[in-house]
């Protein structure tokens, strides 16, 4: 099936810094890219929906200037934490939608582990 | 709004024994739902939907819309289905899904 990536897997930074982190659709084209966001031993939660060459569509109550989200290419989506804080810290989920059996679905990545001290 | 239900937390059942794992729904149109699996340290993974209405792993999940429920079953239980369990829904002429809180499954040799 198609395969979605995420880099970096996992990642440490201090309170005040930035981190990108990359979601790839590795053997498909996906023009629609969604990002969440995971809680401990909780659901995930929509943040943001992603179309490449437009701007994303956040969720209430999300920050798009605290979460910036670029779509440049089809298979590129990159999701930056801006001046991140300990609140911050959480499992972030990509997924990208594609073709499978002439049926839409969702793809996920494998996640990336934010910790934020 | 769309809701997805996931009333337990966590259900324990011994290998061999029936499993059923609740999902309800609340959406004003035509909903599409699906069953994702997330096994211990990997991903989350499409286990079915039911406009496929076909049995995986076992697994079956017929979709009542009198009741707005969507509970996932299977006969026998085994001890490699432990895993967690999500409820998702897609509104219609939408990509994004709405995902219930996740039922982790342990089954118990």
């Amino acid at each position: 099936g198609a395969v979605v990536s995420q880099h970096p897997s996992w990642v440490i930074c201090k309170s005040g810094t930035s981190v990108k982190i990359e979601c790839r659709s590795l053997d498909f084209q996906a023009t629609t890219m969604f990002w969440y966001r995971q809680f401990p031993k909780q659901s995930l939660m929509l943040m943001a929906t992603s179309n490449e060459g437009s701007k994303a569509t956040y969720e209430q109550g999300v920050e798009k200037d605290k979460f910036l989200i670029n779509h440049a290419s089809l298979t590129l989506s990159t999701l930056t934490v801006t001046s991140a804080h300990p609140e911050d810290s959480s499992f972030y989920i990509c997924s990208a939608t594609g073709l499978a059996g002439g049926i839409d679905e969702q793809f996920f990545g494998p996640g990336t582990r934010l910790t934020v001290l | 709004a769309q809701r997805v239900t996931q009333p337990e937390k966590l259900l324990s059942v011994f290998k061999g024994a029936p499993v059923e794992l609740k999902c309800n729904y609340s959406y004003s149109g035509s909903p599409e739902l699906f069953w994702y699996v997330q096994y211990s340290r990997q991903r989350l993974q499409l286990l079915l939907r039911h406009i496929s209405r076909e049995s995986i792993k076992g697994f079956t999940a017929d979709l009542n819309k009198g009741e707005t429920s969507f509970h996932l079953k299977k006969p026998f239980a085994q001890e490699e289905d432990s895993a967690m369990y999500y409820c998702a829904l897609k509104e219609a002429g939408s990509y994004q899904l709405t995902f219930g809180k996740g039922t982790k499954l342990s089954v118990i040799p």
